[in-house]
């Protein structure tokens, strides 16, 4: 069985860091594609960032360039998002998903909420 | 630039059917899209994939009264004998050079 399990969203004040990790398991983690996914509160998806299997290509949304990075590890099965430079519009459910280039989102996690706020 | 658009809302009866619609923009009528369902306070879901063809293939068990169909640049979301917990947002997606993700549709269930 696919799993996806994110961790270590919280509460963080603007200009701040967070590290989002995501454990996989059920499927060959270094055959995928992997990518994040947000949800703001009452409002719709958007994607983040995703990043090619062995992590030699990476692509994010416009309004995360330069602040947030996506890597992997793939011994570990696990995907990562390091988030600086954090700002109130930032404040979301993070989802971690598998596929990306060429193939859709075909199994997603439950999500972690990030809050960005003083 | 494409752009994927829904219609915020949609109703339908227990146990009929409802029709979603997904379109894409001008330029892009030949895109394959995914469909999710979002229910409350849940993860998203993959449902399926979509082709421009009409041709589709489901996740992992999806029942059967999900189906997909397409039309020009309109891609469609059938969900027939509608039960309460297909009450939920449903998004479509498109991937490879660009990710965008519709605005969402919200399904009651009455």
């Amino acid at each position: 069985e696919v799993q996806l399990v994110e961790s270590g969203g919280g509460l963080v004040q603007p200009g701040g860091s967070l590290r989002l990790s995501c454990a996989a398991s059920g499927f060959t983690f270094s055959s995928y594609w992997m990518s994040w996914v947000r949800q703001a509160p009452g409002k719709g998806l958007e994607w983040v960032a995703n990043i090619k299997q062995d992590g030699s290509e990476k692509y994010y949304v416009d309004s995360v360039k330069g602040r947030f990075t996506i890597s992997r590890d793939n011994a570990k099965n696990s995907l990562y998002l390091q988030m600086n430079s954090l700002r109130a519009e930032d404040t979301a459910v993070y989802y971690c998903a598998r596929g990306g280039r060429w193939l859709p989102f075909d199994y997603w996690g439950q999500g972690t909420l990030v809050t960005v706020s003083s | 630039q494409l752009v994927l658009t829904q219609s915020p809302s949609a109703s339908a009866s227990l146990g009929a059917s409802v029709k979603l619609t997904c379109t894409l923009s001008s330029g892009h009528s030949s895109y394959a899209i995914a469909w999710h369902q979002q229910q409350p306070e849940k993860g998203p879901r993959y449902l399926m994939k979509l082709n421009s063809d009409g041709s589709h293939s489901k996740g992992d068990g999806i029942p059967d009264r999900f189906s997909g169909s397409s039309s020009g640049a309109e891609r469609y979301l059938t969900i027939s004998s509608l039960q309460s917990e297909d009450e939920a947002d449903y998004y479509c997606q498109t991937w490879g050079t660009n990710w965008v993700f519709g605005g969402g549709t919200k399904l009651t269930v009455l």
